[in-house]
């Protein structure tokens, strides 16, 4: 399968735990987003990379948030002390310039 | 503020009929539309897209009108499969960003 590649599929955590997410883009795609989607909304751009240069940044994204892609090739989403409000679909996609491919997204449940 | 709106949260057409889903924008800067589906539990799958340069483009079953100076862009899928029942997306990026904008969907329900 060559497609973007999302791990885990699901996570439950702890309010206050931190949580790491991974993003494995299509091989030839040098551009890397991370949205997130909650019930009955459409994704909501948190961050995008282009090779390994963080180039936008959402104001949604709170200093909880960090992202990485190191080498211009997997990137990490990484949140700090989680809040119940972080609940969430979290999708990545990877773009050659047109249309974004996303990945089947990690569901993230904070209790 | 919603840059990107689909009005309509549902649809409901019979199978081998037209489906015709709407979406309107506000940003003049955006120059690239783009239409996604989704299945449960699932990531979006990239349907079909339109530049700002065309007013029209076709892919099989799938065909995006865009209208600038209305600010609106459709999707007809023509005929309707009951396979095409999903959450329909549409999304916008502006000139001097690769960042997509999504409006909130619309559910397609196709039945027999």
């Amino acid at each position: 399968d060559t497609g973007v590649s999302q791990d885990p599929r699901h996570k439950i955590t702890k309010r206050g735990q931190n949580v790491t997410f991974r993003c494995d883009p299509i091989s030839e795609h040098n551009r890397l987003y991370w949205y997130r989607q909650t019930l009955g909304q459409g994704p909501e751009f948190l961050t995008y990379f282009q090779n390994e240069a963080q180039l936008e940044k959402s104001r949604l994204l709170s200093d909880r948030f960090s992202a990485e892609r190191p080498k211009g090739s997997f990137s990490t989403l990484e949140i700090q002390r989680t809040e119940q409000g972080d609940s969430a679909m979290y999708l990545c996609a990877s773009s050659p310039r047109g249309p974004a491919f996303f990945g089947q997204g990690t569901r993230l449940t904070v209790v | 503020d919603q840059q990107v709106k689909q009005n309509s949260p549902s649809l409901s057409v019979q199978e081998g009929r037209i489906s015709i889903l709407n979406c309107d924008y506000t940003n003049s800067m955006f120059d690239y539309f783009l239409w996604y589906k989704k299945y449960p539990a699932e990531g979006p799958t990239f349907l079909i897209s339109i530049s700002s340069i065309k007013d029209k483009n076709e892919d099989g079953r799938f065909t995006v009108f865009l209208n600038k100076s209305a600010k609106h862009l459709s999707l007809h899928i023509v005929p309707s499969q009951p396979g095409d029942s999903a959450v329909y997306f549409c999304a916008a990026r502006g000139v001097n960003t690769d960042k997509l904008i999504f409006g909130t969907g619309t559910r397609l329900q196709v039945f027999p």
